[in-house]
């Protein structure tokens, strides 16, 4: 089955101890992204990542690492967590946009991670 | 910069009654238009998408939506909701031609459909 996953789903933590989020696509996708829900904020852009060892800042990368060292995984990591970063955290793939057709515009989510920081 | 706004932040609704969701957008480049729906505790799930041609398109779940260039809007509809269509839903835009295809979303509006 073609899907992004995300581990773990939940997490509690606290204020300054490092964590990682992993997330995996199974579809040879080139193009992966981070994004972070809020409460009337919709969705917002961390990074994202158009292949592998290439990465750059999304809308609001502050206080937020990546890596990218395998087309499939997009590990996104909190090097010193602070409240404020408490969110719902969601990884998305894409298809090129061109070479895929009407489909490379979609983007295909994960579960999600739910994290809270106290 | 690109901008959505998601007129209605709650819509309740009776089972098999008719739904409109509200999208308006503002970007000053060409944008491509998404609607994605959130079931409780899951991902977001694409529900359609417009990006060139007919003005109407038609989704999943018996979703459609209009585009209308001159009202900048994009509003999402379905003649019979069902129980199972109470989520929350989003409307996303998306920049022709960019690399970074950073989707802008709308705060999103939550369906809820009674019996």
């Amino acid at each position: 089955e073609a899907q992004v996953t995300q581990n773990p789903r939940y997490l509690i933590t606290v204020t300054g101890k490092k964590l990682t989020v992993t997330c995996s696509q199974n579809m040879n996708h080139e193009y992966m992204s981070w994004y972070r829900q809020d409460p009337g904020l919709g969705l917002r852009q961390i990074y994202y990542s158009m292949n592998v060892e290439v990465t750059d800042k999304g809308d609001v990368p502050e206080g937020y690492k990546v890596s990218r060292k395998e087309k499939r995984n997009f590990p996104l990591i909190l090097e010193s967590p602070s409240p404020n970063q408490t969110s719902l955290y969601f990884c998305a793939s894409s298809p090129p946009g061109l070479a895929g057709g009407s489909r490379g515009y979609e983007q295909y989510f994960g579960p999600g991670t739910r994290l809270t920081v106290t | 910069a690109q901008s959505v706004t998601q007129l209605d932040s709650q819509v309740p609704v009776f089972e098999e009654a008719p739904v409109e969701l509200r999208c308006n957008y503002s970007s000053s480049v060409s944008v491509y238009l998404f609607w994605y729906v959130q079931y409780p505790n899951q991902g977001l799930q694409l529900l359609l998408k417009y990006l060139s041609g007919s003005t109407l398109v038609k989704g999943i779940n018996g979703f459609e939506a209009e585009f209308n260039k001159s009202q900048t809007s994009f509003h999402l509809r379905k003649p019979s909701v069902h129980i199972s269509d109470t989520a929350e839903y989003f409307c996303a835009v998306l920049p022709y031609l960019t690399g970074r295809r950073a989707l802008t979303f709308g705060s999103g509006t939550r369906l809820q459909v009674q019996p």
